[in-house]
């Protein structure tokens, strides 16, 4: 059984439009959620922390639902620059990340 | 804005041959980490490192595996006889804190290269 599962994709979609992303994981006792974003051959780097209840920065929401044990990632208005690999993370109480293995995002003209 | 650095940014080694992958972890952090990626595949925990001893490893991270912090800057890790599967992205990262909370902050890698 994966711990952190999401749906590789690609995701082609056209500038300005709204995509979803979803991740789920399998330990309940997870509890800490993250999203990386990774562009090709380069390190993760952190785009937002989740929160219980569901947080937003700019053009991007992500949100957490405990019971069905998935968080999600929202980017409205996609731009070029949106085009990457997004990572969720998950900790479960130790120093450990645990990462899926991304959803990759291509964002066209 | 502070940064992970990582040195070299490839090393191409001969299967057998031991190798040490540097680090140099922002500068007010305590938890230091390694991670690796192969071509292809997720990031994946090796270990975690706090206090100048290993906090968790995962099974990956066996005995060919050690990391040691030299001096009050840098953060290696040391393979000490590779082999082909080793080929990867290995990432080190750090944090402010231990906190599940606290965000890692990656350095920009070294590519691992086993022939």
């Amino acid at each position: 059984r994966k711990e952190v599962e999401q749906d590789p994709g690609p995701f082609n979609v056209p500038e300005g439009a709204t995509v979803a992303f979803n991740c789920t994981y399998s330990n309940s006792a997870s509890q800490s959620f993250f999203w990386y974003r990774q562009d090709c051959r380069k390190e993760p780097k952190l785009l937002m922390s989740v929160y219980s209840s569901g947080n937003e920065d700019g053009r991007f929401t992500a949100q957490l639902n405990r019971a069905s044990q998935y968080i999600s990632l929202l980017i409205r208005d996609s731009k070029l620059s949106d085009s990457a690999t997004y990572l969720c993370a998950v900790n479960t109480g130790g120093t450990a990340l645990i990462f899926g293995k991304g959803t990759t995002l291509s964002v066209s003209s | 804005e502070p940064e992970v650095t990582q040195t070299p940014s490839h090393q191409v080694t001969q299967m057998g041959q031991e190798v040490i992958l540097r680090c140099v972890p922002i500068s007010n952090h305590l938890y230091f980490y390694w991670y690796r990626q192969i071509l292809g595949q997720k990031v994946e925990f090796l270990v975690s490192f706090y206090n100048n001893e290993i906090s968790e490893k995962s099974e990956i991270f066996d005995d060919q595996f050690s990391v040691e912090r030299p001096d009050g800057s840098n953060f290696t890790l040391k393979i000490r006889s590779t082999k082909l599967e080793d080929s990867a992205m290995y990432f080190c990262a750090s944090s402010a804190t231990a906190s599940p909370n606290s965000p890692l902050h990656f350095g920009n890698g070294t590519r691992l290269t086993v022939t």
